[in-house]
C-alpha cells in the first residue's frame, strides 16, 4: 500500500495563478482532509471530508476550495494564488468510522510558493 | 471545542539526557490525544495516542505519554535521547466522533546536543 500520496511534490506560482493539489489513499479512508502548516503555527485545518459526497470548512477555508471526486481521491485548488498561501500542505486521511479512534495518516506534503 | 498548547517552541537536550516535551489540552468530552513526529521535510507519523484504559501509553522509539485528567495533561518522554530524535513533535486530541477532526498544538522542535 503507499497509503497517502500527494502531486506535485513542490510548485512555484505567481499571484493570481491557479492550481489544483491532488490527493490520493488507498487504505479505503472514509474521511480525508487538508491541512497547511507555517512556522509557529502547527498545522490548520483547511477542508476535510467526513465521508464521500460531503466536504466542510476547517480553520482557515477562504481562497480554497476541494472536491471529493470519489472515496480515494481528495483535491484541493487554489482558484487565485496570494503570497499569504505560501506554506507548506498536507493531505491526511483516517477511518472515519463510528467507534474509531480518529488516527490520521498523511501524505509527505506539496511545498507551494507564491512569488 | 478543543484547543492544545505544548509549552515550549524548542526544547535542547544533550545525547543520552531526559526528554520532556510538555502538551496541555481542551476538551468538552473525554479526548483522544496523540504525539505525531516531524522528521526534516516529511509528513508526519504517528508515536503514540491514548484513547481509553490504561494511562501511561508507550509507543515507537522508546517514547512514552502519560494521560492526566486532573492536570488535562499529556506529556511526552523518552528516557534517554538519541540524535536521531532531533525533530518536531505535535500534541493534537480528537473528541472521537466519526470523521472528527484532530486540533493540533503548534509544534515543539526538538535539538538533541552531542
Amino acid at each position: 500500500n503507499a497509503g497517502v500520496t500527494q502531486t506535485p511534490k513542490f510548485q512555484v506560482l505567481k499571484t493570481g495563478q491557479s492550481m489544483t493539489l491532488q490527493c490520493a489513499q488507498d487504505m479505503n479512508h472514509n474521511s480525508m482532509y487538508w491541512y497547511r502548516q507555517d512556522p509557529g503555527m502547527g498545522l490548520r485545518l483547511i477542508y476535510y471530508s467526513a465521508s464521500e459526497g460531503t466536504t466542510d470548512k476547517g480553520e482557515v477555508p477562504n481562497g480554497y476550495n476541494v472536491s471529493r471526486l470519489n472515496k480515494r481521491e481528495f483535491s484541493l485548488r487554489l482558484e487565485s494564488a496570494a503570497p499569504s498561501q505560501t506554506s507548506v500542505y498536507f493531505c491526511a486521511s483516517t477511518p472515519g468510522l463510528a467507534g474509531s479512534y480518529n488516527e490520521q495518516f498523511f501524505g509527505p506534503g506539496t511545498r507551494l510558493t507564491v512569488l | 471545542a478543543q484547543s492544545v498548547t505544548q509549552l515550549g517552541s524548542h526544547v535542547s537536550v544533550s545525547e543520552g539526557a531526559l526528554v520532556l516535551l510538555r502538551c496541555n489540552y481542551s476538551s468538552s468530552v473525554p479526548p483522544y490525544l496523540f504525539w505525531y513526529v516531524q522528521y526534516p521535510n516529511q509528513g508526519l507519523q504517528l508515536l503514540l495516542k491514548y484513547t481509553t484504559g490504561a494511562t501511561l501509553v508507550k509507543g515507537i522509539n522508546g517514547f512514552e505519554a502519560e494521560f492526566k485528567k486532573s492536570e488535562t495533561s499529556f506529556h511526552l518522554t523518552k528516557p534517554s535521547a538519541h540524535m536521531s530524535d532531533a525533530a518536531e513533535y505535535f500534541c493534537a486530541v480528537s473528541d472521537g466522533t466519526s470523521g472528527s477532526r484532530l486540533t493540533f498544538g503548534e509544534g515543539t522542535q526538538l535539538t538533541v546536543n552531542p
